[in-house]
């Protein structure tokens, strides 16, 4: 039962260059969606967030899209920073998964100096 | 900023015994979670607390689990009886409200080895 799926593990972006994370859903119902990063020995920390009324929400260096036909949004980084190495997870609720978030498996993304 | 904070990092405990896992939620937070992820896998709700009742669980939440909050502050899961397979990174979170669209906050996890 993997509702939310980030099917790519890890991804190497060079400094300065566009990084773009993938995230697809299978539940219709889901209509809240956030990303997290998460460093080594740490906890997840919110990054972003979008709702379906939505089909973008921009924060500063970091665009969350949606695209609900597709169940599928994107969280693009520009321009991606060292700092910016960590795993990100995507997470989804909506009316029918109560107060619980179904989260993917995480990419581990490196930006490369 | 507030932080949800998590006791003891690691916990290496034998098979068969009982742990307890402690969070200190944020201070005006209402809604307290426990998620686990094993390693590799992706992070797993097990359940969610409000007004000192489960307000939901998830099937990982079996009759080995419980969660407790003792006291005005702290927020523990309690595994009766490990198994291997509760090898995981147990994480805390908590939410103001326990709203559908409201973010919540995690502490940085405790590191369970079941050996």
């Amino acid at each position: 039962d993997q509702q939310v799926k980030q099917n790519s593990p890890s991804l190497s972006v060079q400094e300065g260059r566009i990084s773009i994370l993938n995230c697809d859903y299978t539940n219709s119902m889901f209509d809240y969606f956030l990303w997290y990063k998460k460093y080594p020995a740490e906890g997840p920390t919110f990054l972003i967030s979008i709702s379906s009324i939505k089909d973008k929400n921009e924060d500063g260096r970091f665009t969350v899209f949606l695209n609900k036909s597709a169940k599928h949004l994107s969280l693009h980084i520009v321009p991606s920073q060292p700092g910016d190495s960590a795993v990100y997870f995507c997470a989804a609720s909506g009316w029918d998964t109560g107060n619980q978030f179904y989260f993917g498996t995480g990419t581990s993304l490196t930006v490369i100096p | 900023e507030p932080e949800v904070t998590q006791t003891p990092s690691h916990q290496v405990t034998q098979m068969g015994q009982e742990v307890i896992l402690r969070c200190v939620p944020i201070s005006n937070h209402l809604y307290f979670y426990w998620y686990r992820q094993i390693l590799g896998q992706k992070v797993e709700f097990l359940v969610s607390f409000y007004n000192n009742e489960i307000s939901e669980k998830s099937e990982i939440f079996d009759d080995q689990f419980s969660v407790e909050r003792p006291d005005g502050s702290n927020f523990t899961l309690k595994i009766r009886s490990t198994k291997l397979e509760d090898s995981a990174m147990y994480f805390c979170a908590s939410s103001e409200q326990g709203l559908l669209n409201e973010k919540l906050f995690f502490g940085s996890g405790t590191q369970l080895s079941v050996l």
